[in-house]
């Protein structure tokens, strides 16, 4: 019940594509879930994150859409760039605090110029 | 504008050593933890602490010990080091005010054990 689900595993898009990475979650006390980039040889970065309480969220290109009843949540990235190639996490927390994040096994996304 | 500091960035050890990585951060951050990063198992918290004096248990503690004597660091000690515990180590900090809901990672330990 832990768990968060994300795929796909690896994405492959054209420069100016939207790549679509998905989570999946099962505890519904779950209440933040952030998203974090990760550039090879450097720790991940936190992205963008939203609260149970919207449905979407948007900084810049980056966008969540988040489906309470489904128990579902994804990153869109509009008008992908080469350098948004990078491993993208997607976590889930209890109560906001950093020992209870639980983190999806990561998609490595990469974007051809 | 240091964040969280980890240091060695590389190790390699043989089966059986013991050694301790460091991490300290200047953010005054109440929370502090370590995980490990494993190729398609994303980031699996190994301890954390709420404060200094305050440690306890995440997911994958087991051959790995902790302590948290000052607000500012943080250090990791395998005991006696197997080849299961080759990976790639963060340490990470975040604090409670503001919700406590952004983790800042160190850049990372590249670990093999041999």
């Amino acid at each position: 019940q832990q768990q968060v689900k994300q795929s796909p595993q690896s994405l492959i898009v054209q420069k100016g594509g939207i790549p679509i990475i998905n989570c999946a979650y099962e505890n519904t006390a779950f209440d933040y879930f952030p998203w974090y980039q990760q550039f090879p040889g450097k720790g991940p970065a936190l992205l963008i994150a939203i609260r149970p309480d919207v449905s979407e969220k948007k900084e810049g290109r980056f966008t969540i859409s988040f489906n309470k009843s489904a128990k579902q949540f994804s990153l869109h990235i509009m008008d992908s760039q080469p350098g948004d190639s990078a491993t993208y996490f997607c976590a889930a927390s209890l109560n906001n605090y950093g020992q209870n994040f639980v983190f999806g096994p990561g998609t490595r996304l990469s974007v051809l110029p | 504008n240091a964040g969280v500091t980890q240091t060695p960035k590389f190790q390699v050890l043989k089966t059986g050593q013991s050694m301790t990585l460091q991490c300290a951060q200047d953010m005054n951050h109440e929370y502090m933890s370590w995980y490990r990063q494993d190729p398609g198992m994303g980031l699996r918290l190994i301890h954390y602490s709420v404060g200094a004096g305050i440690t306890d248990q995440g997911e994958v503690p087991n051959g790995y010990n902790v302590s948290r004597s000052t607000t500012e660091d943080f250090p990791l000690r395998l005991l006696s080091a197997a080849p299961s515990q080759t990976s790639v180590y963060f340490c990470a900090s975040s604090s409670v005010s503001g919700g406590g809901n952004t983790i800042y990672f160190g850049e990372g330990s590249w670990l093999t054990v041999v």
